[in-house]
């Protein structure tokens, strides 16, 4: 079974100051998959970023940025020049075991860290 | 491109009846998968269907239920409802059909159920 552990329920920031949200994971598959998500008070869960186990690089996208630790099994979410409107609930999400007849386990998401960006 | 839409957004109902949620995915995809999310739970991974057929089911119990047309389009009903049913119910379709581990996940807005 796999596991995704945030441990900061909250953070305040000032806004244009780097954020770092922390992510482990736990997982006894060698394929699996890493995202962030991004919940707005509307609900949606939006897309961020996406760190594949056999990747060399850590992922970017934009303002984000993923810093893949594998041995540690971290796999945390850089935000850069963070925004008011980076204001949210974000998620770190995994995704394991691909079967031989397709399909794979659902996303197993973490508790989510609510960030709050301060003018 | 329209994303994955959701219906209805809200929804009360009362305990013993039952509810049916839908969920469109964005034009192209096949697969959709369903989502609870609740304060004390957090997000838990309901069902995801491929091409009309489940793939793969996470620990809930026989009452919730979905399927998925020619399509692509796909329902999930709760029966019986509890009060512990009430929650944001979020629909995700994906592209890859294969299981793919990095296949990324688009969500709808959810559909929030509250149960009296």
């Amino acid at each position: 079974a796999q596991k995704i552990t945030q441990t900061q329920p909250g953070m305040f920031v000032q806004e244009k100051e780097a954020v770092t949200l922390d992510c482990t994971y736990d997982t006894s598959d060698p394929s699996y998959g890493l995202f962030w998500y991004k919940q707005p008070s509307s609900g949606e869960m939006i897309f961020l970023i996406y760190q594949g186990s056999y990747d060399q690089q850590n992922a970017t996208e934009g303002r984000y940025s993923l810093n893949f630790q594998k041995a540690r099994k971290s796999a945390n979410l850089v935000i850069s020049a963070s925004q008011l409107g980076d204001s949210a609930m974000y998620f770190c999400a995994m995704r394991a075991r691909v079967y031989s007849g397709g399909g794979a386990d659902g996303l197993t998401f973490g508790k989510g860290t609510h960030l709050i960006i301060q003018p | 491109k329209a994303g994955v839409t959701q219906t209805p957004r809200y929804l009360i109902k009362t305990r013993g009846q039952q509810v049916t949620l839908s969920c469109s995915p964005i034009s192209g995809h096949r697969s959709v998968s369903w989502y609870q999310q609740t304060p004390g739970q957090g997000l838990q991974f309901l069902f995801e269907y491929f091409s009309e057929t489940q793939r793969n089911k996470g620990n809930f119990p026989g009452r919730f239920s979905g399927r998925q047309f020619s399509n692509s389009r796909s329902e999930m009903n709760v029966s019986t409802l509890e009060l512990g049913d009430s929650a944001l119910y979020l629909c995700a379709s994906s592209l890859s059909g294969q299981g793919i581990v990095g296949t990324e996940a688009f969500f709808g807005q959810g559909t929030r159920l509250t149960v009296v």
